[in-house]
């Protein structure tokens, strides 16, 4: 069976600090990889997704960038975090096809001070 | 970016109560739309994937329904309980990319 591994599950960071959020898919080949946002009081925000090793999409202009060395491992980092930088991340994996439902992670609270 | 709204906010049920929650989302361009469960501490799991106008899925006390041509879906719940107690996502797809509401949060009371 698939699984996803996503870590840490809570982390806090200074302003300015660098940012390493890393995500790891088993049991299934060449899925599409996602990571999602929380914020305060919002919904999930879809940020990145990645269709293959090295595809990278960004969704919204932000501070942060995800990258795909390896077919089932996704990576969400930042060089100088922020603090609107702050909250709950998640990552998914899915099927190629569109109508495949995601599989989430247990998510990283990332608080920034 | 699509404008997703699910309502109530909110909800306090007793065990028991049947209920219903809306989505509505934009008709045109429309792929998909997902339900998804969150229970805290846990992480968002899949209910429903719908496609075709009309469509009806179910999945033990749980079904949702779709219309298309005016953009809602509505999910229910039968005889809830408190394990039910969670967040009610959707989240219409436009290809890969969801797009989720706030979603409902459902209480279940004994």
């Amino acid at each position: 069976s698939q699984t996803i591994h996503q870590w840490p599950a809570t982390l806090v960071q200074p302003v300015g600090s660098p940012l390493s959020l890393e995500c790891t898919v088993e049991g299934t080949s060449n899925p599409n990889l996602y990571w999602y946002r929380q914020a305060a009081g919002r919904g999930l925000q879809l940020l990145f997704y990645s269709v293959g090793i090295g595809q990278i999409s960004s969704e919204v202009p932000q501070n942060l960038s995800a990258s795909r060395p390896q077919d089932r491992q996704f990576i969400l980092s930042s060089k100088k975090l922020l603090l609107s930088d702050s909250g709950f991340y998640l990552c998914a994996w899915s099927q190629g096809e569109w109508n495949q439902p995601q599989h989430f992670g247990d998510g990283t609270r990332l608080s920034i001070l | 970016i699509l404008n997703v709204e699910q309502s109530p906010q909110s909800l306090h049920v007793q065990e028991g109560d049947s209920t219903n929650f809306t989505c509505s989302f934009p008709s045109s361009n429309f792929y998909a739309l997902h339900w998804y469960r969150w229970e805290t501490a846990k992480s968002p799991e899949a209910l429903f994937v719908m496609t075709l106008n009309g469509d009806e899925k179910k999945k033990g006390r749980i079904s949702a329904t779709l219309n298309t041509k005016e953009g809602y879906s509505y999910l229910y719940i039968k005889g809830s309980q408190p394990e039910d107690s969670a967040t009610y996502l959707c989240a219409p797809s436009r290809g890969n990319k969801l797009t989720f509401g706030t979603g409902t949060q459902l209480k279940v009371e004994l």
